[in-house]
């Protein structure tokens, strides 16, 4: 069965960096888009960044463009997010999801890692 | 417009049917994905497509979708059904939630 297992997250101070990692198994990773989805405490849902299969195409969000970083692993099947210069406003769960193919449009999401900016 | 629009709360009495709708101009051109989450746990996919149901889920969950608008139907909705609903579309380069929809059920 897809199971997505998230790892990093922790309390980190504004400015700082924190590295997530999403470790995949049960489905064939190097086929899929990835994609990295956040939520704030008793807030919505938000796209963060997603990752083609082939690593060939990548986008983010404006909230975070320029300063976080998506990357992904295939051989190793893992996902990673890379996030610098942290803000108060980062404060979320952040979610690694499964996309299709074609489409970074999430079906499996992960459990998730807390990610709290504070200082 | 890149938004999706959803009421912020909806609730229904067991058995009976409720309807929770998305707007959004994205969706005259793209399909539409709905999710539901319960509290402390991962978003789950229980539409995709616009209007099919994955796997496992319940035949009590339909989707439909007219113009710029979509809708999530619940027919003969349980109590395990109290959830937040999030419906999910894309533009060209990126991708876009609803703000989501407090579904209570009593």
């Amino acid at each position: 069965q897809v199971k997505l297992v998230e790892s990093g997250g922790g309390l980190v101070k504004p400015g700082g960096s924190l590295r997530l990692s999403c470790a995949a198994s049960g489905f064939t990773f190097s086929d899929h888009y990835m994609s990295w989805i956040r939520q704030a405490p008793g807030k919505g849902l938000e796209w963060v960044s997603y990752i083609a299969s082939s690593g060939s195409s990548i986008n983010y969000a404006d909230s975070v463009k320029g300063r976080f970083t998506i990357s992904r692993d295939n051989d190793k099947s893992s996902l990673y997010l890379q996030m610098n210069s942290l803000r108060v406003e980062d404060t979320a769960v952040y979610y690694c999801a499964r996309g299709t193919d074609l489409v970074p449009g999430p079906d499996y999401w992960g459990q998730g890692t807390l990610v709290t900016v504070s200082s | 417009s890149s938004e999706l629009t959803q009421p912020s709360s909806v609730s229904v009495s067991p058995g009976q049917t409720v309807m929770i709708t998305c707007s959004g101009g994205v969706l005259a051109k793209k399909y539409a994905r709905w999710f539901q989450q319960k509290p402390g746990q991962a978003p789950v996919l229980v539409i995709h497509k616009d209007d099919e149901r994955p796997l496992g889920i319940p035949e009590r969950f339909s989707g439909s979708s007219s113009g710029t608008t979509v809708t999530l139907t619940i027919s003969g909705a349980q109590v395990e059904d109290e959830a937040d609903y999030y419906c999910y579309s894309a533009t060209d380069n990126n991708m876009v939630f609803g703000g989501g929809t407090r579904l209570t059920v009593l």
